[in-house]
Formats: C-alpha cells, sequence, structure tokens
C-alpha cells in the first residue's frame, strides 16, 4: 500500500510570506496526487490533483500553485500567502485504477497571521 | 460527477448499530462507492468499497440497492471511537480523474 508523507506538520507564517509544502509517496508508482484544504469543521476542498509528472489540474484560482516535478513528489506553494490560506493541507495519492482508494499523509496546519 | 449527499449529523450510543445513507441520484455505470472515516487533524481514512449489493470487511458493511443512486454504510456495535465525519464518495477513480468530497456526516457517539 502507498505511505504519503508531508511536513512540517504544523506551520505559522507572516501575511505576504512564500509558501513550500511538500508531499512524497511511497509504495507505488505514477500514482495521481491530490492536495486539499479543509478549514475548520468543514469539508475537503479539492486544490490542484496531477496524473503524472508537470501535469497539474487546478480546481480552485487562488494565489497558490502546485508543481510535480518527480513521480512522487509533491509541492504546494504561494508566493504571497494570505490570512485565508489557513487551513489543513492534506496530500492524498491514488494509484489510478478503477476502484482503487485514497491514502492520505498526516496534513500540514498553516496558520496565517 | 456524481454528486452525493448525506445527512449532515448524527447521534447514537455505544453498542448500537449504525446505519448512514447517501444519495447519488447521477451514479455513471462504471462507477465505485467508496466510504471514508475521518478524525479530527487526521486525513481521511479509507472504510470500504463497492459497486453493487453487499460488502462486508472487518468494521463496517456496505448496502448497495440494485438501481445504485444511494448506499448504506453500516458500523455495527459502534463505541466512542466511531465518533467522526464519514465521506460517501462515488467515482471511477481511474487515470485523469479527480477526487472530490462532499460535505459529509458528522456521526457522535454518546455513552
Amino acid at each position: 500500500s502507498q505511505t504519503i508523507h508531508q511536513w512540517p506538520a504544523t506551520l505559522v507564517q507572516p501575511v505576504g510570506s512564500p509558501l513550500s509544502l511538500e508531499c512524497t509517496v511511497e509504495g507505488t508508482s505514477n500514482p495521481n496526487l491530490y492536495w486539499y484544504r479543509q478549514a475548520a469543521g468543514r469539508g475537503l476542498q479539492l486544490l490542484f490533483y496531477s496524473v503524472g509528472i508537470g501535469q497539474i489540474s487546478s480546481e480552485v484560482p487562488q494565489n497558490l500553485s502546485a508543481s510535480r516535478p518527480q513521480d512522487r513528489q509533491f509541492i504546494l506553494s504561494s508566493k504571497k500567502l494570505l490570512l485565508s490560506d489557513s487551513g489543513f493541507y492534506l496530500c492524498a495519492g491514488h494509484g489510478g485504477r478503477a476502484g482503487g482508494t485514497q491514502y492520505f499523509g498526516p496534513g500540514t496546519r498553516l496558520l496565517v497571521l | 460527477l456524481a454528486k452525493t449527499t448525506q445527512p449532515i449529523s448524527m447521534d447514537s450510543y455505544e453498542g448500537q448499530e449504525v446505519n448512514i445513507t447517501c444519495s447519488h441520484n447521477n451514479i455513471a455505470t462504471n462507477d465505485y462507492i467508496t466510504w471514508y472515516q475521518q478524525f479530527p487533524s487526521q486525513g481521511p481514512r479509507f472504510i470500504i468499497q463497492g459497486y453493487k449489493t453487499k460488502v462486508t470487511n472487518e468494521v463496517a458493511s456496505l448496502f448497495i440497492p440494485a438501481d445504485r443512486k444511494s448506499s448504506t454504510l453500516s458500523l455495527p456495535r459502534v463505541s466512542l471511537s466511531d465518533t467522526a465525519v464519514y465521506y460517501c464518495l462515488v467515482g471511477l477513480y481511474s487515470s485523469a480523474s479527480k477526487i472530490i468530497f462532499g460535505s459529509g456526516t458528522r456521526l457522535s457517539i454518546r455513552p
């Protein structure tokens, strides 16, 4: 099965600062990868997904971006954080076959002040 | 993508059986139905997946009627540790597939 690694676990950043969150995957090759954000007490909002190296689909227009420089690496970035970027960020992987399931990382809690 | 509808919240007591129903009227022929469980400050965790009829594993059962327009997650003899948010997802999950979560059902178990 897949293992999703994310770091850091917690991050406090000032408004206007840059952001880089990294996600790496073990146990599978060529997975579909996803970034979700979850506000307190709310559901998961899909931000980006990727079906391969360099292939990124954006779901929500915002000041965030994603990149996939390697097969098992997915990076979420921002040049200038906003207060509204605060939340719980989750990376997930999926084997990309019908009937498969997603595996989630431990998440990064981001607080923008 | 098939839209899903679940109750926002449910309450039950320890030792009871809990059934959470999800409606997915626009499910496609090749779509699978998957349920996840999420605890606070953790990522969702896979519970069970099915295509039709009934699926059972060590933690839950999934009942899917013949028309597949709904599904019911059944948790036998719940405990306090089953307090969580439960998400129903419908999709093919094949290559080039985006996976969108609904609002989920917040299940609270009381002693």
